[in-house]
């Protein structure tokens, strides 16, 4: 049973252009949403989160989107780089232990 | 501020042998946990500590595998004995508090079972 799910496993988009990165969830209790960005050979590193209490958070070239609703976030990309090409993952946390829920992840590849 | 540490990087051992990965979190994170990573998926928790104490061990398959975090600092996650499906890798990451709305991870420990 998959709590997170990211379904395209790959984004291709050109330089300069809006990426969007879709994660649908199934627990209407996750109270945080994160986005991790991970390169090869390293370990995911935090991009940009968002509480379940807010629908937008922006953080410069990032921004995410929260629909309680739909059960859905999307992450933006604006304008996309060729350094942005890494594997991208939407986690959930449950609960107060600060466990995360992880997506399958999404590799977006940004053309120059 | 020195990220989390974690070693050896690459193992590759036979199935039915044994391996032990180390990590040492970032300084001041009470929090620690070691996340399993198969190749296509995303991580998924195996174990989360609170200082020396055990939060959250319900995915860890406690057959074959075990993890200590005795002084409440290092922790040491071991596999006995490998299997096929253990082939994947294995990320140490901390955080400050157990709530922490960012977790910090390691490079990874890379593990093959041939």
């Amino acid at each position: 049973d998959q709590q997170v799910k990211q379904n395209s496993p790959s984004l291709s988009v050109q330089e300069g252009r809006i990426s969007i990165l879709n994660c649908d969830y199934t627990n209407s209790m996750f109270d945080y949403f994160l986005w991790y960005k991970k390169y090869p050979a390293e370990g995911p590193t935090f991009l940009i989160s968002i509480s379940s209490i807010k629908d937008k958070n922006e953080d410069g070239r990032f921004t995410v989107f929260l629909n309680k609703s739909a059960k859905h976030l999307s992450l933006h990309i604006v304008p996309s780089q060729p350094g942005d090409s890494a594997v991208y993952f939407c986690a959930a946390r449950g609960g107060n232990t600060g466990k995360l829920i992880f997506g399958q992840g999404t590799t977006l590849q940004v053309k120059p | 501020e020195a990220g989390v540490a974690q070693s050896p990087r690459y193992k590759i051992i036979e199935k039915r042998q044994s391996v032990a990965f180390w990590c040492n979190p970032i300084s001041g994170h009470a929090t620690l946990y070691w996340y399993q990573q198969i190749l296509g998926q995303g991580p998924k928790l195996l174990i989360q500590f609170q200082n020396n104490g055990v939060v959250d061990d319900s995915q860890l398959p406690k057959d074959r595998f075990s993890a200590e975090r005795l002084k409440g600092v290092d922790s040491t996650l071991k596999i006995q004995p490998a299997k096929l499906e253990d082939s994947a890798v294995y990320l140490c990451a901390s955080s400050r508090q157990p709530s922490g709305n960012t977790i910090y991870f390691g490079e990874g420990s890379w593990l093959t079972v041939v």
